[in-house]
Formats: C-alpha cells, structure tokens, sequence
C-alpha cells in the first residue's frame, strides 16, 4: 500500500551536474504532477501529465525537462543544475473523476552548491 | 500575478479554540477549492474540498464556508487540537485536472495546549 513513491528523498548537487527524481504510483492514476514548493510559498506546478506517453509545461517548467513511459511512473530531470533549484520537489497523482483528490508523495529534499 | 491569496501566513491558536484561515481568488472560473494539510517532512493531504454550488461544507471539525460573490473561502478548524497544527494550503482549479491548481502561500498553524 504504498501509495506515491519519490526517489531520492535527499540530494545535494553542485551547479551545472544533471539528475533524475523518480516518482512511482501503485494506484493505476492517469495524471500524475510534479511541483516545487519553497520557503513560505504554496506549491508551484512544475510539469504534468494526463497519460502514459503525455506530459504538459506548469507553471514553473524551465530548466526541468518531464518523462512518462509507463503510467506507474513520472520522471523529473534536472540537465544543468542551478542553485535556484534548491527546493523540496513533492509528485503527486491523481484521476480526472469526481472527488478530484489528488495524493502526494513524501518529497525530494534537493540541495544545489 | 498570484491568483489566490491566503490569510494569514501563521496563526497561534490555544486548545479548544478555532482557527480560521482565509483565501481569496481571483479568476471567476476556478470551480473545485480543495484544503490541504502538511506536516513538517511530509506531503500535503486533501483535508476538505468544496465546489461553488453550495456554500459550506463540513467534515467532522473543519468546515469550508464559500463566499462566490466575493471570491473568497475560508477554513475554520473548530476545538482544534496541537494534533493540528501543520501547515494549511488553500488552492483553487479548474475542470477535472485538480493537480493543476493554484495554490496558496500556506499558513503555519500552532495550536498550543
């Protein structure tokens, strides 16, 4: 009963090196999101997706680049690090049905240097 | 442009009180108004969501008031508890894509015993 699984849940990067949060979700959503949330701010909807082989741009989406090859999954990667990417990035999934409740994961805590 | 502002940014409330926490939105056509709650280290949760046809909404101690006139909900945690205190999301989305919202800056609630 896992539920949305983020992989790794700390890093730290130094500027310019490139890396990949995995999200995972056993509950067989078709959407599924990533987002940043920073100091005293809401989250911030990075990339999302509505279905396998599908992703769309959020609010936030540069410097981020979004994979959805099979629908369990959603990858967010990094290609250049900055330091204006340090955050807490949270994934979350959800059905386009009534009730409209989405679910998160625990966060990735990533540090850039 | 921030298209939902929240009220206010922490709150100190003392057992057995009620804490009150205030939204504000600007586009006429969000439809879905979900509460989020966030414990340190984790990822928010739905806690309560209301739709724009009714005006309030209650689930055992917390309750959405809807104001549509004046664009604003509001959350109010009645005998809240230390249990609740957390961080409080407001957000605000359109259609069926709920994971696409706007979401407020938080508020920091404490609820001392």
């Amino acid at each position: 009963n896992a539920g949305v699984t983020q992989t790794p849940k700390f890093r730290v990067l130094k500027t310019g090196q490139s890396m990949t949060l995995l999200c995972a979700q056993d509950m067989n959503h078709e959407y599924m999101y990533w987002y940043r949330q920073d100091p005293g701010m809401g989250l911030r909807l990075i990339h999302y997706s509505v279905g396998e082989g599908t992703t769309a741009k959020g609010e936030v989406p540069d410097g981020y680049n979004v994979s959805r090859l099979k629908k369990q999954n959603f990858l967010l990667g990094l290609e250049s690090a900055a330091p204006s990417q340090t955050s807490v990035y949270f994934c979350a999934s959800g059905r386009p049905s009534s009730g409209n409740t989405i679910y998160f994961g625990e966060g990735s805590w990533l540090t850039v240097v | 442009q921030q298209q939902v502002k929240q009220s206010p940014q922490s709150l100190i409330v003392q057992k057995g009180g009620i804490s009150i926490i205030n939204c504000a939105y600007e586009n006429t056509a969000f439809d879905y108004f979900p509460w989020y709650q966030q414990f340190p280290g984790k990822g928010p949760a739905l806690l309560i969501a209301i739709r724009p046809d009714v005006s309030e909404k209650k689930e055992g101690r917390f309750t959405i008031s809807f104001n549509k006139s004046a664009k604003q909900f509001s959350l109010h945690i009645m005998d809240s508890q230390p249990g609740d205190s957390a961080t409080y999301f407001c957000a605000a989305s359109i259609g069926t894509n709920a994971g696409k919202s706007t979401f407020g800056d938080g508020t920091t609630l404490t609820v001392k015993p």
